[in-house]
């Protein structure tokens, strides 16, 4: 049974640096074709893609935030680790990690947590 | 202009059925694109519905009723997921998301309500 779980502070400053965790279970990492990505969705809006890196470290970042972005990989602790730097207001969201299917789809996605931008 | 454009909202009445669509922008080709299909439900994370590229490139995900089943229309460009038989459980935000220039687009999303 594939679970993942989303970490980290739920209540960030303008200009701070946001780290999030995503504890996985249930596949490895190290699969080819598999990834883990993440995704956010600011109340009452829209999905928006924010990364993802793949089992062989190649790693995929969207266009809009690529300069703010960085995802790593612990397979040891079954961890993957978003940073965003500079953090606004506009960067309040809920944010998900996700389970990537060898063919593409994000076929299994944690419960997702909310963080908060404001001082 | 957006990637991928969804219509904000749909009403149908249980038992009806739905198209929705997923226009690509000009000058994007959808032959080449496959489709994935998201349902999200108020408070809860997306659901993977199913992919969609070609008749013969497809794939129903795990425990998804038959009743949701995806297309296209090449003429408009666009994607279609297309809704039987709706149910109250169906009400809910659906998105689009296609892996453009190595990179997921989400659509704008489709609100369905079910009268």
């Amino acid at each position: 049974q594939i679970t993942l779980k989303e970490s980290g502070p739920t209540l960030v400053k303008p200009t701070q640096t946001l780290t999030l965790t995503c504890i996985y279970s249930g596949f490895s990492l190290s699969t080819s074709g598999v990834g883990v990505g993440w995704i956010r969705q600011p109340p009452g809006k829209a999905l928006e893609w924010l990364a993802l890196i793949y089992w062989d470290d190649d790693k995929r970042y969207s266009p809009s935030l690529r300069s703010r972005l960085t995802i790593t990989k612990d397979t040891s602790k079954n961890q993957v680790v978003l940073t965003m730097t500079n953090m606004g207001p506009v960067d309040t969201a809920i944010y998900y990690c996700a389970h990537r299917h060898y063919f593409g789809e994000y076929d299994y996605w944690g419960q997702g947590m909310l963080v908060t931008v404001s001082s | 202009q957006a990637v991928l454009t969804q219509p904000a909202s749909l009403s149908a009445s249980p038992g009806a059925s739905a198209s929705l669509t997923c226009t690509l922008r000009s000058g994007i080709n959808i032959d080449s694109y496959r489709i994935y299909w998201y349902q999200q439900r108020p408070g809860s994370p997306p659901q993977y519905l199913l992919r969609y590229k070609s008749d013969s490139d497809n794939q129903q995900g795990s425990g998804v009723p038959s009743r949701f089943s995806g297309s296209k229309d090449v003429s408009a460009n666009a994607g279609i997921l297309f809704i039987s038989g709706l149910q109250s459980e169906d009400e809910a935000d659906y998105y689009c998301v296609i892996w453009h220039n190595s990179a997921y687009v989400f659509g704008t999303g489709t609100k369905v309500t079910v009268l």
